[in-house]
């Protein structure tokens, strides 16, 4: 198999806090792991791609600084939305390589709300 | 930079029937991949298909298959034996090793 999990599913948050969202391989080891989001009816957006170990690649347009996303381990990578607006709110998914794959398996998603 | 047309925002199929989906592709590389992914209501991503651009024969899973045309750019997905379960959005992507992109994604109504 090849599960990707992501915690939390939901959260809600204040505006100015920060909040962390994990995405893990549960069976397997990711080389890679990605992070989109996606807005009501629309498509998925690259945010930005993390390799274990090694600083994450953004896509153009995406703020480093806002989006933190460590990729501490083969299984595990988190992305800390910092001092969130409610423009931050959507739902972002996480998705995961094998090793020497290609094909992309993602999470369940988390629903962001900023209040 | 690498785009992925969905033309169809929606589509309508009646339970038992073929529908197909399109998805044409803009790239200058020789070497990538194609997938279909689902997107049910519950936004869990599921992949459908996949296509390796080297090989010429379509892909096949099941009641879905695709038609790779790789020099007219074009991917498109057929659903055989339409069922209300493939009820979703389908979403056609791209990928390249350094690159992933998906289309807008296509509305697929299954009616009964």
């Amino acid at each position: 198999g090849a599960v990707v999990s992501q915690h939390p599913s939901r959260v809600i948050c204040k505006s100015g806090t920060s909040v962390k969202i994990e995405c893990r391989s549960l069976d397997f080891q990711a080389t890679t792991m990605f992070w989109y989001r996606q807005f009501p009816k629309q498509s998925l957006m690259l945010m930005a791609t993390s390799n274990e170990g090694s600083k994450a690649t953004y896509e153009q347009g995406v703020e480093k600084d806002k989006f933190l996303i460590n990729h501490a381990s083969l299984t595990l990578s988190t992305l800390t939305v910092t001092s969130a607006h409610p423009e931050d709110s959507s739902f972002y998914i996480c998705s995961a390589d094998k090793l020497a794959g290609v094909v992309q398996y993602f999470g369940p998603g988390t629903r962001l709300t900023v209040t | 930079a690498q785009t992925v047309t969905q033309s169809q925002p929606e589509m309508s199929v009646q339970e038992a029937e073929t529908v197909t989906l399109s998805c044409t592709y803009d790239t200058s590389e020789s070497d990538y991949y194609l997938f279909w992914y689902k997107q049910p209501p519950s936004r869990q991503m599921i992949l459908v298909i996949r296509q390796e651009a080297y090989k010429q024969q379509n892909a096949t899973e099941n009641r879905f298959s695709v038609n790779f045309q790789k020099a007219a750019k074009s991917f498109s997905l057929k659903i055989s034996d339409s069922q209300l379960g493939d009820a979703a959005m389908y979403f056609c992507a791209y990928r390249t090793p350094g690159d992933m992109r998906f289309g807008a994604g296509t509305r697929l109504t299954v009616k009964p």
